[in-house]
């Protein structure tokens, strides 16, 4: 089976520019995750779907981001207007809910120059 | 808000060898599970072993295995035979069983395995 699918694996960009992250989780699975990882504050949520529903967003930065599940087996994270504090890995996770574990994707690296 | 705290930046291991990563948290939960995740230089996140804090047997995956002490909200990560390719991040996790669904994730070892 495939595993969670990421693209790009790789961006940068220009500060300002429109930013698209995408992910396809395992399929079957109805919960979907999206973590950030920086040097300085570690491994932390953004957001999560459950049944393609935003269920928890607490921990998006700033208006700047938003995310989107439209069906089961896609989902986008969005940073307009980017800025060079955005410059992380962006990781994908998917599991069944109430379910763990959770299976990551391999991950966006953001630089925004 | 639960806390996980992992206390050791840097472990290093003979190739071989036994070496045992450190893990508490803080939670006023009685239910929840605990995970052990490995992330390699592609940076992939990969499972290593989940424990349930409803069961008191130790959970073990081939060479992995943890030591879970409820009481004392303690999650360490046994790794027996140490190979190169197990050098990586190692981050332990936390996830309530009712409620929030994230992960809470230690700020992470890094395992050093010396030839």
């Amino acid at each position: 089976d495939a595993g969670v699918i990421q693209s790009p694996r790789h961006e940068v960009t220009e500060m300002g520019q429109e930013v698209t992250l995408r992910c396809k989780p395992i399929s079957g699975h109805n919960s979907l995750f999206w973590y950030r990882q920086t040097m300085m504050r570690g491994l932390e949520l953004l957001i999560y779907f459950n049944n393609n529903v935003p269920i928890d967003d607490s921990g998006m930065p700033e208006d700047r981001f938003s995310a989107k599940m439209p069906n089961a087996s896609f989902s986008t994270l969005k940073i307009q207007p980017s800025e060079p504090r955005d410059s992380a890995v962006y990781f994908c996770a998917s599991s069944h809910t109430d379910r763990p574990p959770q299976y990551f994707g391999p991950g966006t690296r953001l630089t925004v120059l | 808000a639960q806390t996980v705290t992992q206390s050791q930046p840097e472990m290093s291991v003979q190739e071989a060898e036994t070496v045992t990563l450190s893990c508490t948290y803080d939670t006023s939960e009685s239910d929840y599970y605990l995970f052990w995740y490995k992330q390699p230089p592609s940076r992939q996140m990969i499972l290593v072993i989940r424990q349930e804090a409803y069961k008191q047997q130790n959970a073990t995956e081939n060479r992995f295995s943890v030591n879970f002490q409820k009481a004392a909200k303690s999650f360490s990560l046994k790794i027996s035979d140490s190979q190169l390719g197990d050098a990586a991040m190692y981050f332990c996790a936390y996830r309530s069983v009712q409620g929030a669904q994230k992960l809470v994730f230690g700020q992470g070892t890094r395992l050093t395995i010396n030839p």
